[in-house]
């Protein structure tokens, strides 16, 4: 069945950056596109972007343009995303979804990553 | 942006009963609305898309109507398992914006 598998838990300091990978199985990578979302403590979730696995084509939420990065691996069918310059206010859950198209509905998740950023 | 209200943010009720959960947008997204089901330290499932067309393997307990900015989540018969938050999605725009969530909890 189709699996999206995330990294386990980091913990960073403010000002660095953090790559979390999502692994996906069960399903033609190339063929869906992957977006990534985040629930920090409290607040909803987030769109922050979203990334074609056929031709790397990426679309960011105005919000993290700049400071997100999408990227795919096609050889390990596994997608990255990295967030650069860390804040307090990054601390969340953060969530891969596979995505048909822009903009669409996310019919399956992985099962989140947790980021804290503390000094 | 849209804006997306859910109500109520949580709700309480027997197996057996049936419960609805409205969803408001601020603006008309047609029939572009998702619902899921999220359970503590579980992916979210998806439920529903384009406001009733039902994912295979959610039970048809489940059923969603409206389309404009007002729609609805509707769970018969409810059983302990549905236990859960709901969260509608819209897809109209590139924001995929949420709602806050609903808490369902079974008595």
């Amino acid at each position: 069945q189709v699996q999206m598998e995330q990294s386990g838990g980091e913990v960073k300091r403010p000002g660095a950056s953090v790559r979390v990978s999502c692994k996906a199985s069960g399903y033609s990578f190339r063929h869906f596109a992957v977006s990534w979302l985040r629930r920090a403590p409290g607040q909803g979730l987030e769109w922050m972007g979203w990334i074609s696995a056929n031709n790397g084509f990426t679309k960011y939420a105005q919000k993290f343009q700049g400071r997100v990065t999408l990227t795919t691996d096609t050889s390990t069918n596994t997608a990255y995303m990295e967030l650069s310059n860390l804040r307090s206010d990054d601390t969340a859950v953060y969530y891969c979804a596979r995505e048909t198209s822009l903009p669409y509905f996310f019919d399956k998740w992985g099962q989140g990553t947790l980021v804290t950023v503390s000094s | 942006d849209i804006q997306m209200t859910q109500s109520p943010s949580t709700l309480s009720a027997f197996v057996g009963d049936r419960v609805t959960i409205t969803c408001r947008a601020s603006q008309s997204i047609s029939r572009w609305l998702a619902w899921y089901q999220e359970k503590p330290g579980r992916a979210p499932r998806l439920l529903m898309s384009e406001a009733s067309a039902l994912q295979s393997g959610v039970p048809s307990r489940f059923s969603g109507s409206g389309s404009g900015t007002e729609f609805i989540l509707t769970i018969s018969n409810l059983q302990p398992d549905d236990s859960a938050t709901y969260y509608c999605q819209e897809y109209k725009t590139y924001s995929h914006t949420f709602g806050l969530g609903t808490k369902l909890e079974i008595k």
